[in-house]
Parts: structure tokens; sequence; C-alpha cells
């Protein structure tokens, strides 16, 4: 089955610092979402994609639609302490059965340090 | 406009009992997914309801699970006869159509505990 890989698993930076992270799939997507998800709470949308090559900010996130349709990237700029958290992807396949699903990537765990 | 909601927060139940999870969706959204998530993992797709129909249960273990999404009230997803295996979180989402594009609103999910 169709299946994201998503890197890095999980990351440690300092305050103040960018982070990327991206997810990489053998098939095409045809929409790209980004979700945090903090502890004990569910997932939260970040930023949406909708055509190859597409560019998207949201305060200090900025996400991409790659151009091949079989990649994401998501970036935080000045990464502060409440930035923590699992962020994933989901890519929503094309479809011949007229059933829209999202498939989701396995997360980047976050984690500041001040 | 209140987000999808689900209840309870969290269920524990020993081996053997049944399940009943609920999801009321966002306002004026007539589509529910149900995913699983195991503790470190991401989600895992399970069933996508319209009202009073299953669209899409490929994801939906054969035996012991249910879903349904009535004309009136919320979404169940129904596990029987739990074993340990079954703990985990499960997270219900929404959305108003379910064309190319559309975006899923994901409620708090509700963590299960089999004992």
């Amino acid at each position: 089955g169709q299946q994201l890989n998503q890197s890095p698993q999980s990351m440690f930076i300092q305050e103040g610092e960018d982070v990327s992270m991206n997810c990489t799939s053998s098939s095409i997507f045809n929409t790209w979402l980004w979700y945090k998800q903090d502890p004990g709470e569910g997932p939260v949308l970040l930023i949406a994609l909708y055509k190859a090559g597409e560019l998207t900010s949201n305060g200090r996130l900025t996400a991409q639609f790659g151009i091949t349709r079989k990649d994401s990237f998501l970036n935080i700029s000045a990464s502060i302490p409440s930035d923590v958290g699992i962020y994933f992807c989901a890519g929503q396949p094309p479809t011949t059965s007229g059933t829209y699903k999202y498939i989701f990537g396995t997360g980047t765990r976050l984690k500041v340090l001040a | 406009n209140a987000g999808v909601m689900q209840n309870p927060r969290h269920l524990v139940r020993r081996r053997g009992q049944e399940a009943r999870l609920r999801c009321s969706p966002m306002k004026g959204h007539s589509h529910v997914y149900w995913y699983r998530q195991l503790p470190e993992e991401g989600l895992k797709f399970m069933v996508y309801l319209q009202k009073e129909n299953i669209i899409d249960e490929s994801g939906m273990p054969k035996e012991r699970f249910s879903a349904e999404f009535p004309k009136e009230g919320p979404s169940i997803l129904r596990i029987q006869q739990v074993v340990r295996g079954d703990s985990a979180a499960y997270f219900c989402a929404s959305s108003p159509l379910a064309g190319r594009g559309e975006t899923q609103y994901f409620g708090p999910g509700t963590r299960l505990l089999v004992l």
C-alpha cells in the first residue's frame, strides 16, 4: 500500500533555530496537509497544499508541495518552546473509486530546548 | 462553531468488555473518519462514514470492530470483546464534503486502556 516516510523521526533544537522536516513517497498525491499534535490532544491543521510547487505560509511556518507531487516540506523559523509536539504530514492520493482519504506519515517529534 | 467532539476522553475496560466511542462532527459536516494511533506511531485510517452509510472500511479489523453514523446523533465506534492490543488513542475527524482537497478536522481523541 501507499506509505509516507516522514523525517526526521525526532529532533532536539535550541530555541530560535529554524526547523525543517519532510515527507516523501514513491506515489503521487493531490493534496498535502500538515498537522501538529500536542500531548494528549488531537491533531490541529497547520497548512494545506493543493498544487505541485505551491508554497504556503502560516506565521512562522512555511510548507511546500513538491514539484514531483511525491513529497512535501515543512519549515519552522525561529522556533519557540511552544513549537514542541508531533508534526504529521498527510497526503491524499488520487482515487478512481471516488473515495477520498488521507494517508498519514509517522510524525516528527520536535523538542525545543530553551 | 464548536469543533469535533469526542467522548469519553478516557475509557478503561477489562478484557472481554465492550467499548463504545462517540464522535460528534463539526456543525455542517456530514463526513466522519475514524483513526487509531498507537503510542509513538502515526494515525492509521480505520473507516469513513457519511450519514447512515459506511463508505470505506478498508482499515477496520474484520472482527469485533464496527462503526455507524446514524441519521440523528453521533458516530459510534464499537469494539466488542476488547483485548489488550486494542489499547490506543482513537481519533475522529470530520469534513463538510469528501472531495479532492477537502481538509479534515480532528477531535481530541478517546484514549482506550484495556486492562
